[in-house]
């Protein structure tokens, strides 16, 4: 139990495009996903904290406008990339957390996005 | 705030050794602690996590982690290393009892387990 699917686990854009990936909670329902950034050899940092029918939380220093967060179902949240720029180019990672298990908080991860951005 | 230390970013083992990969937190009241593992190219996938009760915590993969309030540990241990183990392991604190708190990562250790 307890799987979440990221697609497409990888994506080659040109410089001025947008890019959306989208995060499914496959055999549970999820209040709050969160978007994470991964850059090579280092850590997660989160971007932004999805709520179902609300607005996305952002962490300081992340573009709203860049990085638009739609949370449309309580298995459903997508990330899209407006615009992508080489810099942009990185390891997204989202995580789902189960509505049952909301104060044990345990998020279970999806397998990534690698974004390149020509 | 609350923040977590990986003092270590590689730790290499011989297959059949015991392994230890460190972990230190802060948080403001009691801790929700996290381990997690990330194989080449993929997400995290959860291990274990303290919660309350027992301080010794048995995850999947033979894996276990003990909690120590004093030293404000959760050093991630294993009685046998498998080369299959070999990936980078990321440890998590959570403030108790606060669903609106954030998770925060480490910074990660690689294990590397030799044959």
């Amino acid at each position: 139990g307890a799987v979440v699917s990221q697609h497409p686990s990888w994506v080659i854009c040109k410089s001025g495009t947008s890019v959306k990936i989208e995060c499914r909670s496959l055999d549970f329902q999820a209040t709050t996903m969160f978007w994470y950034r991964q850059f090579p050899k280092q850590s997660l940092m989160l971007m932004a904290t999805s709520n179902e029918g609300s607005k996305a939380t952002y962490e300081q220093g992340v573009e709203k406008d860049k990085f638009l967060i739609n949370h449309a179902s309580l298995t459903l949240s997508t990330l899209t990339v407006t615009s992508a720029h080489p810099e942009d180019s990185s390891f997204y990672i989202c995580s789902a957390r189960d509505r049952t298990s909301v104060n044990t908080d345990t998020q279970y991860f999806g397998p990534g996005t690698r974004l390149t951005v020509l | 705030a609350q923040s977590v230390a990986q003092p270590e970013d590689q730790v290499n083992v011989a297959e059949g050794n015991p392994l230890t990969v460190k972990c230190t937190y802060s948080v403001s009241g009691n801790p929700y602690l996290f381990w997690y593992v990330q194989y080449p190219n993929r997400g995290l996938q959860f291990l274990l996590k303290y919660i309350t009760g027992d301080n010794l915590v048995k995850g999947s993969y033979g894996f276990e982690a003990e909690f120590n309030k004093s030293q404000t540990s959760f050093h991630l241990k294993k009685p046998s290393a498998l080369v299959s183990d070999s990936a980078l392991y990321f440890c998590a604190v959570r403030r108790a009892y606060s669903s609106a708190s954030k998770i925060i990562f480490g910074s990660g250790t690689r294990l590397s387990i030799r044959p």
